[in-house]
């Protein structure tokens, strides 16, 4: 089967630096991305790792290390507007190439305080 | 718009009763996505369809759900007889594919609440 863990909820302060964590356990998979939600909105894109090491787009960051089965995003500069929910989720492997499918994590909470 | 569009954005019904929500994909998206969220949980994937090839139903829950995709554009979400544990709000999605494989950005339309009473 596949799993992916990430921590409930994390708490940090505006302009510090946080990261999330994503642990996964898949037969095998193609590629790691990142999403953000608001209350009450749609999931947005934020990143995708095909290949292992670091991703940067802007504030956000994302790694990916496939022999560790583990991935996250980092956010920098925080800003209260990144008070959200966040998933990681992994595009499964099916044998040459993907099967397109994601599997989304349960969610991690962000609250940044002033 | 040119984003992902889906229809009713709420709806009531009554236990026992059959519902259908809609996904309009963006326009030239191959992959299309369902997913279920209940109020503070993740994305449940339901049922993926990628071009012609057949829909991976492996998300679905129970024989009470079905879904089709008219035309590689247009899906419908059918869920029979519906339960009060099928209250949640469901979430379609589309995504390019390069070569068949996927990009890894899914654009997710604004969901269809549904209450079921």
């Amino acid at each position: 089967g596949q799993s992916l863990e990430q921590p409930s909820e994390v708490t940090a302060v505006e302009g510090a630096i946080v990261q999330i964590n994503c642990t996964y356990q898949t037969s095998g998979f193609y590629g790691l991305s990142w999403y953000q939600q608001h209350d009450g909105g749609a999931p947005t894109f934020l990143s995708y790792n095909a290949l292992d090491g670091l991703e940067e787009t802007g504030r956000f960051s994302s790694f990916l290390s496939r022999s560790d089965s583990y991935g996250y995003l980092l956010l920098q500069e925080l800003q209260m507007k990144d008070s959200a929910s966040y998933f990681c989720a992994v595009i499964l492997l099916r044998g040459s190439g993907n099967t397109g499918k994601l599997i989304f994590g349960q969610g991690t909470t962000l609250q940044v305080k002033p | 718009g040119a984003g992902v569009s889906q229809s009713p954005s709420n709806k009531v019904t009554e236990k026992g009763k059959d519902v259908e929500l809609r996904c309009d994909p963006i326009s030239g998206h191959t992959a299309l996505y369902w997913y279920r969220q209940s109020l503070g949980q993740g994305l449940e994937f339901l049922i993926y369809f990628q071009g012609n090839s057949a829909p991976d139903k492996s998300g679905l829950p129970s024989d009470r759900f079905s879904a089709e995709r008219t035309g590689g554009s247009v899906s419908t979400l059918t869920i029979q007889r519906t339960q009060q544990e099928d209250s949640a709000v469901y979430l379609c999605a589309s995504s390019l594919t390069s070569g068949g494989m996927n990009t890894g950005e899914l654009f997710f339309g604004e969901g269809s609440r549904l209450t079921v009473l």
